[in-house]
């Protein structure tokens, strides 16, 4: 089936390091991906993976892969109340050849200064 | 370049109205996705279109239904409206549908149903 999971809140002080969790039920999910979505506005793309990695840097970014337990990471190093938003991770699922995206519900982060 | 428009931002429909929602995709892209996203939750994907067809859809009742345009463009049209209805609508587009291209989404249409 099709289902992605995330922790709904997560709060960090400035300056440390966020880490957001994701789960997902898909083993034939080919890009992992993490979106950021701030009030009032559309989806932006953060960073993604391929499955058959282990681990992406990106600058403040680093995304952790661990597929034999389908869980996907987002660790914000360095945070910033800027980061302060809803963070989305999806899947990619092939059910039929073409590919549709499958998102979690979301982790609202909240940076205290 | 632009990225992926929207329009209109917001609007207010009553139950059994009809409402058509606007899509134009980032410049070069030809595949063009709808999700809804209700308040707190995930998008959900509603439909794919690619090649003016609809590639691909997800469990969303007859009264969703769209076109793709020749010049990659899309509408969203629902029916019947009904007060769970009520969301953000996002277009994303990207290059072709294999997956592995990347959506950029725009910044949705807000809908209220009364």
């Amino acid at each position: 089936g099709e289902d992605v999971e995330q922790s709904l809140f997560l709060s960090v002080r400035e300056g440390d390091s966020s880490v957001i969790n994701c789960t997902y039920t898909d083993s034939s999910s080919t890009y992992l991906y993490w979106y950021k979505q701030e009030p009032g506005a559309g989806l932006q793309l953060l960073t993604y993976i391929f499955s058959n990695m282990d681990m992406k840097q990106d600058q403040r970014l680093t995304v952790l892969l661990n597929k034999k337990d389908k869980h996907l990471s987002l660790r914000i190093a360095d945070t910033q109340t800027g980061d302060s938003a809803i963070y989305f991770c999806a899947e990619t699922h092939s059910p039929s050849g073409t590919y549709k995206y499958i998102f979690g519900t979301g982790t609202r982060l909240k940076v205290l200064a | 370049d632009a990225g992926v428009t929207q329009s209109p931002t917001h609007l207010i429909k009553t139950r059994g109205q009809q409402v058509t929602l606007r899509c134009s995709p980032k410049s070069g892209h030809d595949t063009v996705s709808w999700y809804q996203q209700a308040l707190g939750q995930g998008p959900q994907f509603i439909f794919q279109y690619y090649e003016e067809e609809e590639r691909q859809r997800g469990n969303f009742p007859d009264r969703f239904s769209g076109h793709q345009f020749p010049n990659y463009s899309s509408e969203l049209n629902v029916n019947a409206l009904l007060l769970g209805d009520s969301a953000l609508y996002l277009c994303a587009s990207s290059l072709g549908t294999g997956g592995t291209e990347t959506q950029y989404f725009g910044p949705g249409t807000r809908l209220l149903v009364l």
